[in-house]
């Protein structure tokens, strides 16, 4: 059951690099989610799909792009790396949305440091 | 801003022993609220969940208490288990944040059980 796939699991990049975190979920979801989790911090909203070609920003969108076209695939893409993005970052998924059930599915994550 | 706010940070709770951790809000907008489980190095779970028309929930050795009129609600682990070491994050649904809703989570408390 492989549910909510996160690739890399860690990553460093330099200051001003761009890269790319891959997400793909085998469920059939059509709700997807970006979360970065800074220490102590919980969780916050970065962008979300309603389902294929549909996105949407969150709460913190600032540095970052998300594209769905497919309803498998979510990735999540840093322009211009900067140390404030140093974060890890979840994915997760789910077949009704937040506001029916308010379960997600997460990944394991992706450490992503900025130096 | 901080729309739930959970303590402690941090507990320690002997095998067989009693957890509890807080959660309150100010938005009465919140809709049904969530708690996740969370290992080291994975990603945050679905652990039960409670809507704000029912005071309590039990499911197993967890239990949520909800008080409306107080916006606060606790997480009680009875007969704590080193297994049960993790962090604990709180959350709310507001249905009116972005197109879809937003859960909202609290800044988690790390548990753990010492044998």
């Amino acid at each position: 059951n492989a549910g909510v796939t996160q690739t890399p699991k860690f990553r460093i990049l330099k200051i001003g690099q761009s890269m790319t975190l891959q997400c793909t979920q085998d469920m059939n979801h059509n709700y997807m989610y970006w979360y970065r989790q800074d220490p102590g911090m919980g969780l916050k909203l970065i962008y979300y799909s309603v389902g294929a070609g549909i996105t949407d920003k969150g709460e913190v969108p600032n540095g970052y792009n998300v594209s769905r076209s497919t309803t498998e695939d979510f990735p999540l893409r840093l322009e211009l790396a900067a140390p404030s993005q140093t974060s890890v970052y979840f994915c997760a998924s789910s077949p009704q949305g937040i506001a029916n059930t308010g379960e997600l599915f997460f990944g394991e994550g992706s450490r992503l440091t900025v130096l | 801003q901080q729309q739930v706010k959970q303590s402690p940070q941090s507990l320690i709770v002997q095998k067989g022993g009693i957890s509890i951790i807080n959660c309150a809000y100010e938005n009465t907008a919140f809709d049904y609220f969530p708690w996740y489980q969370q290992f080291p190095g994975k990603g945050p779970a679905l652990l039960i969940a409670i809507r704000p028309d029912v005071s309590e929930k039990k499911e197993g050795r967890f239990t949520i208490s909800f008080n409306k009129s107080a916006k606060q609600f606790s997480l009680h682990i009875m007969d704590s288990q080193p297994g049960d070491s993790a962090t604990y994050f709180c959350a709310a649904i507001d249905l009116y944040g972005g197109s879809q809703g937003n859960l909202i989570f609290g800044k988690g408390t790390k548990l753990s059980v010492k044998p």
